[in-house]
């Protein structure tokens, strides 16, 4: 089977310009993460979507950023108006439950974003 | 709240020498745990994971990591590095609410 796929691999954009990025999780999954890892750093949880329940949001560092999930599968992450604080890998993850139970999350390749 | 702390961002090791990769967390209620490696260019996967059975998780290519409450650690280890094993390893926490934390993470680099 499929594991967690994302696109683009790799994004370059100017700054002030919008991005979609897109990831589709593994088929059943109902948990899907986004985080962003910079240069050196570790992961930084994003957002948090669960079956039909509402997101949690709590991660995102400004409401430049936002996501969706449609249909409980498909998930893209929006950031409005880039900023070269924005460059970062962007990772997505599914899980078949909640990581609270300890499930594993399952990670895509990432989308490299490059902000110039 | 959950935290984790990797001690060490870089460690080197000659092939065939034992790797030590440490993590220490903090956490207010019983904890799972997890390493997770990160290959050039690909996303993460999962190494192994405590989930408060037994203590001592073994895991995929060789490696093992003890829990030990005493000293809140979940230190990674593998007798013998090989080549493929340099990589970037993130430890990681969950347990209340619906996120993981992970820590910034230790480059593992394996010298012939």
């Amino acid at each position: 089977g499929a594991g967690v796929s994302q696109s683009p691999s790799n994004k370059v954009t100017e700054k002030g310009k919008d991005v979609e990025l897109r990831c589709d999780p593994i088929s059943g999954h109902t948990a899907l993460y986004w985080y962003r890892q910079s240069l050196g750093q570790g992961l930084e949880f994003l957002i948090y979507f669960q079956g039909n329940s509402a997101p949690d949001k709590s991660g995102l560092p400004s409401d430049r950023f936002s996501a969706e999930r449609t249909g409980g599968s498909v998930s893209t992450l929006t950031i409005q108006r880039t900023q070269q604080e924005d460059s970062a890998v962007y990772l997505c993850a599914s899980s078949p439950q909640s990581a609270s139970r300890g499930n594993e999350q399952f990670f895509g390749p990432g989308t490299r974003l490059t902000v110039l | 709240a959950q935290s984790v702390t990797q001690l060490g961002s870089h460690v080197s090791v000659s092939e065939g020498a034992l790797v030590l990769l440490r993590c220490n967390y903090s956490s207010s209620v019983p904890p799972y745990l997890f390493w997770y490696v990160q290959y050039p260019n690909q996303g993460l996967q999962l190494l192994l994971k405590y989930t408060s059975a037994a203590t001592l998780v073994k895991g995929i290519n060789g490696f093992e990591a003890e829990f030990k409450k005493s000293e809140t650690s979940f230190h990674l280890t593998k007798p013998s590095a090989h080549m493929s094993d340099a990589a970037e390893y993130f430890c990681a926490v969950s347990g209340t609410g619906n996120q993981f934390y992970f820590g910034t993470g230790t480059s593992l680099t394996v010298i012939p």
